[in-house]
């Protein structure tokens, strides 16, 4: 069973769209979080839900919004998407906020 | 901006051989963390060293830490070709709860 799963994992539109990437943890964590990692392997935290409660935003558009429906799931809408946002959209669960992090497989959205 | 910075970029070395890589970063920490990215995969934790702590194994794994320095150090001894990933420091801030991760080095094992 896949401890972090997001989908899709490869993800095409047109700018101007708006698109959601879903992520699911099986493993009890109570901390999730969204990175994205540009073309030059960067990785920046975007957001974090420690149970279903958002404790970290950092500068983010706010084209974009995550939802933590409960503490298994934090998905991440982005609206009225640009050629800019094109990155690999990773999402990760920790049991706290101070413990290693579980990822998962990565979302990689392209806007032409 | 990043907070850990890796030394070299990149590393080509021929199976058998040991690989070291460096990170440094700027600010206090709690812990520091290591992670390795296979092409096209999520990151994998792969090793968590305390503040407190200056050395720390796992299996061909070393980790040393410098609080002083403000900088870690990973050792890959007897390199694999299934070693070859991009290897990232983290950051785990003793002023916020975030993890903050290096630009990463980029190892190659040649079979």
């Amino acid at each position: 069973d896949t401890a972090v799963s997001q989908t899709p994992k490869y993800l095409v539109t047109q700018m101007g769209n708006d698109k959601s990437i879903k992520c699911e943890q099986n493993l009890g964590h109570d901390t999730m979080y969204w990175y994205k990692q540009d073309s030059k392997k960067f990785l920046k935290i975007m957001f974090s839900y420690n149970n279903k409660e958002l404790i970290i935003n950092e500068t983010v558009p706010n084209r974009f919004s995550p939802k933590s429906p409960d503490k298994a799931h934090l998905n991440l809408h982005i609206n009225s998407l640009e050629l800019g946002d094109s990155a690999v959209y990773f999402c990760a669960s920790s049991q706290d906020s101070r413990g290693g992090y579980t990822f998962g497989s990565g979302t990689r959205l392209t806007v032409v | 901006s990043q907070q850990g910075e890796e030394d070299p970029q990149a590393l080509s070395i021929q199976e058998g051989e040991n690989a070291t890589m460096n990170c440094s970063y700027k600010t206090s920490i709690n812990n520091l963390q290591w992670y390795r990215q296979n092409s096209g995969r999520g990151l994998v934790h792969l090793i968590l060293i305390r503040s407190n702590e200056r050395e720390k194994h796992s299996g061909r794994l070393r980790v040393t830490l410098d609080t002083s320095k403000k900088s870690s150090s990973l050792l890959i001894t007897a390199s694999r070709a299934a070693d070859t990933a991009s290897y990232f420091c983290a950051t785990d801030g003793s002023d916020d709860y975030k993890l903050s991760f290096g630009a990463g080095t980029t190892v190659t094992v040649r079979a």
